[in-house]
């Protein structure tokens, strides 16, 4: 089945630890998307990426970052710069044509110890 | 970063009723996606909406595009358990070649059997 698969499905991070969240996708999509959803609120861009060995940040890059080796899989790192990372977030994918759908992974949930 | 207007922000109603939401921008869009979020999942598409004045159904769901380009509007007829979820409208420009999506703040549907 094709889709797009993001492990773990829950983290738990210590103070001043970088972890690392995988995102993989057999959709041959170029564009891959990372997303951060806080309760009540709706999806806020991490990082995004159209095409291998590309991306750029979103509105929410600060404590973030992603690598594009693989058209397939687009992992991204919660730094320990990242003072408030408890949250799910969300990876997606897209065709990469303009305003295309974005197929969504099942999240992951980061804590803090 | 720019946001969607999404209303209301939380419904809570009597299983057979129908349901209506809303989003709204101050800015023009090419694309309007409705997606349902179960809790502790990812965002699945519900429909998506491709010309100003387009009115789609998918069983009981049906949305339309705003003839301003400026809204769109998700009703669900008889609402029944399964339909508890967030509910989350997204644009997309088209003209910007980046493939983003900008998502509203979501609808927490509730529905009491």
């Amino acid at each position: 089945d094709g889709g797009i698969t993001q492990s773990p499905k829950y983290l738990f991070r210590k103070e001043g630890q970088n972890v690392t969240l995988s995102c993989e996708q057999n959709l041959n999509h170029d564009a891959m998307y990372w997303y951060r959803q806080d309760p009540g609120q709706g999806l806020r861009l991490i990082y995004y990426s159209q095409i291998v060995n590309d991306f750029q940040k979103g509105d929410i890059a600060e404590g973030y970052s992603v690598s594009r080796e693989k058209k397939e899989s687009f992992p991204l790192t919660v730094t320990s710069a990242q003072k408030n990372p408890t949250a799910f977030y969300l990876c997606a994918s897209s065709i990469g044509e303009l305003a295309g759908i974005q197929y969504f992974g099942a999240g992951t949930r980061l804590s803090v110890l | 970063g720019q946001q969607l207007n999404q209303s209301p922000q939380s419904m809570f109603i009597q299983e057979g009723e129908d349901v209506s939401m809303n989003c709204t921008s101050s800015s023009i869009f090419n694309t309007w996606l409705w997606y349902k979020q179960d809790p502790g999942e990812g965002p699945v598409l519900l429909i998506a909406l491709y010309k100003a004045g387009e009115l789609t159904s998918n069983g009981r769901l049906t949305a339309q595009f705003g003839i301003t380009r400026k809204d769109s509007f998700l009703n669900i007829s008889a609402s029944i358990p399964s339909d508890v979820g967030i509910y989350f409208c997204a644009g997309g420009h088209g003209s910007s070649n980046t493939g983003k999506l900008i998502f509203g703040q979501g609808t927490t549907l509730q529905v009491k059997p």
